[in-house]
């Protein structure tokens, strides 16, 4: 089956520091989409994005959509401890049904 | 507007007793999803429903079945629990084939 590809698994930075993250699949993707979970919660969502090339805000969160349709690319400016948590990409090809990758924790040093 | 809610946020089972999870959204979303969530593994599709009396199965349906009797509601049944489904469950809707895909908050469910 399809598989998205995050890694690595764990990040460690600096309060204020920037961060970026990738998402590469080995299929097309129609959809990225881009999630963070804070531990006992669920998923929510952070970027949509629909079209190849696509480059979309949201707040201190950019993301894009790759040309080839097979990575995205999730950036976080100037970090805060809020920022900690597990951040998930998830595609959605012509089936219709999401992938997921595994996620990468972020972790945040004051 | 309360977006997906699940019910309950915990549960603790004996082996081979059954139970079901509810999940209930008020945004009118055609579709809704059942997954469950284990370490290392990432969230694995059990079933999904693209619209009011429709169900299909996902990547592990076995052990579970569903049903989408509501619109808004979306149940997941464990007729004889396992320790192997011991996991955190999640419900998410999303408005069709395209939109965006909105998550609840979570069951933990243990099996002993």
């Amino acid at each position: 089956g399809q598989q998205l590809n995050q890694s690595p698994q764990s990040m460690f930075i600096q309060e204020g520091e920037d961060v970026s993250m990738n998402c590469t699949s080995s299929s097309i993707f129609n959809t990225w989409l881009w999630y963070k979970q804070d531990p006992g919660e669920g998923p929510v969502l952070l970027i949509a994005l629909y079209k190849a090339g696509e480059l979309t805000s949201n707040g201190r969160l950019t993301a894009q959509f790759g040309i080839t349709r097979k990575d995205s690319f999730l950036n976080i400016s100037a970090s805060i401890p809020s920022d900690v948590g597990i951040y998930f990409c998830a595609g959605r090809g012509a089936n219709s049904k999401l992938t997921f990758g595994k996620g990468i924790t972020l972790s945040v040093r004051p | 507007n309360a977006g997906v809610t699940q019910t309950p946020k915990f549960r603790v089972l004996k082996t081979g007793q059954s139970m079901t999870l509810l999940c209930a959204q008020d945004m009118n979303h055609e579709y809704m999803y059942w997954y469950r969530q284990d370490p290392g593994m990432g969230l694995r599709l059990i079933h999904y429903s693209v619209g009011e009396g429709t169900t299909a199965k996902g990547e592990v349906p076995d052990g579970y079945n569903v049903s989408r009797l509501k619109k808004q509601n979306f149940l997941l049944g464990l007729e004889s629990a396992a320790p192997s489904q011991t996991s955190v469950y999640f419900c998410a809707s999303q408005r069709d084939h395209e939109g965006e895909q909105y998550f609840g908050p979570g069951t933990r469910l243990t099996v002993t």
